[in-house]
């Protein structure tokens, strides 16, 4: 099986500007989590989604959102972006939404200038 | 708030060496338990799992762990590290009631010397 893909791979952007990252999960998987990796804050929650449901949310604020379409695949969008935004996104996807391990994808490196 | 803690945040070893990485983590509920593994350049990848029955677990090159639910800890171990060990290693919890979020440790950085 392919495993979990994101795109693009690298982005830059400025500030106050908006993006949306892309994420494929592998086949047959309904969960789609996101992750923010930054040196300073670590791995943090974004948010999951379930057939298309938001889930669960971490703690970011509203200018961060996602979404997931019927065939599992899953956008997040950050709108304003701020220099603070600057990260590895990662993907991680899994068959359910809990009692199963996650896969993760590459990231997509965002950085905002 | 539910937490995880790893203690070492960089570690150096010779080859040949044993390793052990802590986790310890808040919280007296059920949990799911995970190391994860980052290779320079690489994504992350699973090393090994615990969801329940025998707490000691093992994982993929050799790597073990063991969950001890009365010191909320979850330590990393094997017993003769390689120069190809060298990579970032996160302690995760998925805690009852949290779907399948992860909350992840700050992370070790291992560097395995020849």
């Amino acid at each position: 099986k392919a495993g979990v893909t994101q795109t693009p791979r690298y982005l830059i952007k400025t500030r106050g500007q908006q993006v949306t990252l892309s994420c494929s999960p592998i086949s047959g998987h309904r969960s789609v989590s996101w992750y923010q990796q930054t040196p300073g804050q670590g791995l943090q929650f974004l948010f999951e989604y379930f057939s298309e449901t938001q889930r669960n949310k971490g703690n970011f604020p509203g200018r961060f959102s996602g979404r997931q379409f019927s065939n599992s695949r899953s956008e997040m969008n950050v709108s304003t972006l701020e220099l603070g935004d600057s990260a590895l996104y990662l993907c991680a996807s899994s068959p359910q939404t809990s009692s199963y391990e996650q896969y993760f994808g590459p990231g997509t490196r965002l950085t905002v200038t | 708030a539910q937490s995880v803690s790893q203690h070492n945040h960089h570690v150096i070893l010779s080859e040949a060496a044993s390793l052990e990485l802590g986790c310890n983590y808040s919280y007296g509920g059920t949990v799911n338990l995970f190391w994860y593994v980052q290779y320079p350049g690489q994504h992350l990848q699973l090393l090994l799992k615990y969801f329940s029955g025998d707490p000691l677990v093992k994982g993929i090159k050799g790597f073990e762990a063991e969950f001890i639910k009365s010191k909320f800890s979850f330590n990393l171990r094997k017993p003769s590290v390689q120069w190809s060990d060298t990579a970032e290693y996160f302690c995760a919890v998925r805690f009852t009631g949290g779907g399948n979020k992860l909350t992840f440790g700050t992370g070790t950085q291992l560097k395995v010397e020849l």
